[in-house]
């Protein structure tokens, strides 16, 4: 029940493309919903973070949806470049007290 | 930088070797963390400490241990290592327990 469901593994993009990826929980004590993006030599770094509260989020060119009736919520990329080209992992806790589960990660391509 | 530094950034170790990982964060967090980053799986939780003590062992070999001098430092012993130990392994902080992690740029170990 603790286990967080990414897909895909590997998601390749033109550049300009949406990127897409998945996530989903069992966990209903789950309230907090955090996206990493890991380069290669480097550590994983918060890139935008959502709570149960509202259904979605945007930064930039990047959007998390959240759907908390099906327990599932995604990461979009608009106008993905190669720069965004990294490893991108979601995340679940149930807040304060809890740890930080991280799902299998997706190695995202953006092609020139 | 991150704001979590940790050294050294590449070992090369032999089997019968004694060596020490290190991670320092000077963002006030409390909790601090270790994982494992195998090639093509999930981040592994090793260690968490709260407060500077320890609260979670992921069963983790004993040739692994964790200490936790104070809230600002963690390190982790290695001895008698084995050729699958060798991985990235990452430090990570966080104000409190399951919310925003940072991250160090990790170790890269490998153990011939």
């Amino acid at each position: 029940q603790q286990q967080v469901k990414q897909s895909p593994q590997s998601l390749i993009v033109q550049k300009g493309g949406i990127s897409i990826i998945n996530c989903a929980y069992e966990n209903t004590a789950f309230d907090y919903f955090p996206w990493y993006q890991q380069f290669p030599g480097k550590g994983p770094a918060l890139l935008i973070a959502i709570r149960p509260d509202v259904s979605e989020k945007k930064e930039g060119r990047f959007t998390i949806s959240f759907n908390k009736s099906a327990k599932q919520f995604s990461l979009h990329i608009m106008d993905s470049q190669p720069g965004d080209s990294a490893t991108y992992f979601c995340a679940a806790s149930g807040g304060s007290g809890s740890r930080l589960t991280f799902g299998e990660g997706t190695q995202l391509t953006v092609n020139p | 930088e991150t704001g979590v530094t940790q050294t050294p950034r590449h070992l090369v170790m032999g089997m019968t070797n004694k060596k020490s990982l290190k991670c320092e964060q000077h963002l006030g967090h409390n909790a601090m963390y270790w994982y494992k980053q195998s090639a093509k799986k999930p981040l592994e939780l090793m260690f968490v400490y709260n407060f500077k003590e320890q609260t979670e062992n992921n069963s983790v070999p004993s040739r692994f241990s964790p200490e936790c001098p104070n809230s600002s430092h963690l390190f982790l012993h290695l001895h008698t290592l084995q050729p699958e130990d060798s991985a990235l392994y990452l430090c990570a902080s966080s104000q409190e327990r399951g919310l925003g992690y940072t991250f160090g740029s990790g170790t890269r170990l490998t153990v011939v």
